[in-house]
């Protein structure tokens, strides 16, 4: 069972651009949702998390925007840079830390 | 260390054959879960450590998977008559504290499985 879906499945977007990913959950009992970024031969190592009583986090260049409603939420990065590429999954837990995690983005930054 | 660290890097089993996959978690972290990566997809949940103590393991996908943590750090990682659905990327990752939400989670490089 599919419980979170990521879009797009791949990302070109132009050095300085904005690249935009997207996921959408089913259960509603999920309290944490994270972002993580993994380069090829390593482990996901974690971006950026926004617990559901907020509509947006930001941290540096990367911010999630959430909405409850929708079942939806976003990260966006801004001023996109050739070291950004890499793969990027959405996740999302209820409770403890039994992430659940979309399917990912590859990400290419065209310098 | 400095970071979770897992071993071996790289396995390669002929079908039928039983692995043991290591991991090393930050010293003094108490969580401790596995997760199982197939080529081009996300992580999947296999198993949940606290201490030695082994508390969630629904995601073991057959009773071929068994894990340890005997004295609540190393924890290894065993799959007995591996099957080709088996290759993928294990991953290993490490909290400080008793799971809880925006406890942050550090993943090791992972173990990448090859069955034959």
């Amino acid at each position: 069972q599919q419980q979170v879906k990521q879009s797009p499945q791949s990302l070109i977007v132009q050095k300085g651009g904005i690249s935009i990913i997207n996921c959408a959950y089913e259960n509603t009992a999920f309290d944490y949702f994270p972002w993580y970024q993994q380069f090829p031969g390593k482990g996901p190592a974690l971006l950026i998390a926004i617990r559901p009583d907020v509509s947006e986090k930001k941290e540096g260049r990367f911010t999630i925007s959430f909405n409850k409603s929708a079942k939806q939420f976003s990260l966006h990065i801004m001023d996109s840079q050739p070291g950004d590429s890499a793969t990027y999954f959405c996740a999302a837990s209820q409770g403890a830390q039994k992430l659940v995690f979309g399917q990912g983005t590859r990400l290419t930054i065209n310098p | 260390g400095a970071g979770v660290s897992q071993s071996p890097r790289y396995k390669v089993a002929k079908r039928g054959q039983d692995v043991a996959l290591r991991c090393d978690p930050i010293s003094g972290h108490v969580s401790l879960f596995w997760y199982q990566q197939a080529l081009g997809q996300g992580p999947e949940f296999l198993t949940y450590f606290q201490n030695e103590a082994q508390l969630d393991k629904s995601g073991l996908p057959s009773d071929r998977f068994f894990a340890e943590r005997p004295e609540g750090s190393v924890s290894t990682l065993k799959i007995q008559r591996t099957q080709q659905e088996d290759s993928a990327v294990y991953l290993c990752a490490s909290s400080l504290k008793v799971a809880a939400t925006n406890e942050k989670l550090f993943f090791g490089s992972g173990t990448q499985l090859s069955v034959l």
